[in-house]
């Protein structure tokens, strides 16, 4: 049983890069059991899924936002890593940490989630 | 991308009634494997949104027997079969057949 939880500036100003953290605990990351990624929910919105990172090191990323999406793994601290640059306003959300484990079905579903960390774009 | 479609949107519900919602996907979400790769969340208010039902029709641990998934190809159902207060929030379908992964608009349940 994983628990993840967020870390990362609430704040961060127009054309700059939002940077955070998911903290691992109850598991290594580094198994091959998990893979982990990062979706966002405007306030009063829906899901967006951000990408999402694999055991092999591979990613795979919205296509809406892949030009500016870099997810990343720091297995010596059980820890991942969201950046997204060049932030506007469309970029407010709060932020989900999520994780699945990986199955014979090659199913990407998301069995565990942080609490969501909400991040504001100023101007 | 798969465009994911629920209906309804809004579900007001009377306690100890059934309730369903219907996910439709643009693409076929079953894998030559067999599995259907569509999942349901559910987010209460105030809270991250959490595994309800995995590959179309598995309940995640811990989940409450009166819920059940069904469907197969583009066309998924959530069942409740008699609604508690506790279910009041938003009800995610999402698609993980191919990316981007891609989720419903969400289907509010609510108790009348």
């Amino acid at each position: 049983q994983l628990q993840l939880q967020e870390s990362g500036p609430g704040l961060v100003k127009a054309s700059e890069t939002l940077s955070l953290t998911c903290t691992v605990s109850g598991d290594s990351i580094s198994s091959s059991r998990y893979y982990s990624g990062w979706i966002r929910q405007p306030p009063g919105k829906g899901l967006e899924w951000i990408g999402t990172i694999y055991y092999s090191g591979s990613t795979d990323y919205n296509p809406s936002l892949k030009s500016r999406v870099t997810i990343s793994v720091d297995t010596s601290k059980n820890q991942f890593s969201l950046k997204l640059s060049s932030v506007t306003a469309a970029d407010t959300a709060v932020y989900y940490c999520v994780s699945g484990m990986a199955t014979i079905s090659g199913a990407r579903t998301f069995d565990y989630w942080g609490q969501g960390t909400l991040v504001t774009v100023s101007s | 991308d798969i465009v994911m479609t629920q209906s309804p949107l809004s579900l007001p519900v009377t306690p100890g009634e059934p309730a369903s919602i219907s996910c439709r996907s643009s693409q076929s979400l079953l894998h030559s494997n067999g599995y259907n790769s569509l999942d349901w969340y559910l987010q209460k208010p105030g809270q991250s949104p959490h595994l309800l039902i995995y590959l179309a029709s598995n309940r995640a641990s811990g989940v409450p027997d009166r819920f059940s998934g069904s469907g197969s190809g583009t066309d998924f159902t959530l069942k409740i079969s008699r609604v508690e207060a506790e279910d009041v929030g938003v009800y995610y379908c999402m698609q993980g057949q191919q990316t981007p992964i891609t989720f419903g608009q969400g289907a509010r349940l609510e108790i009348k």
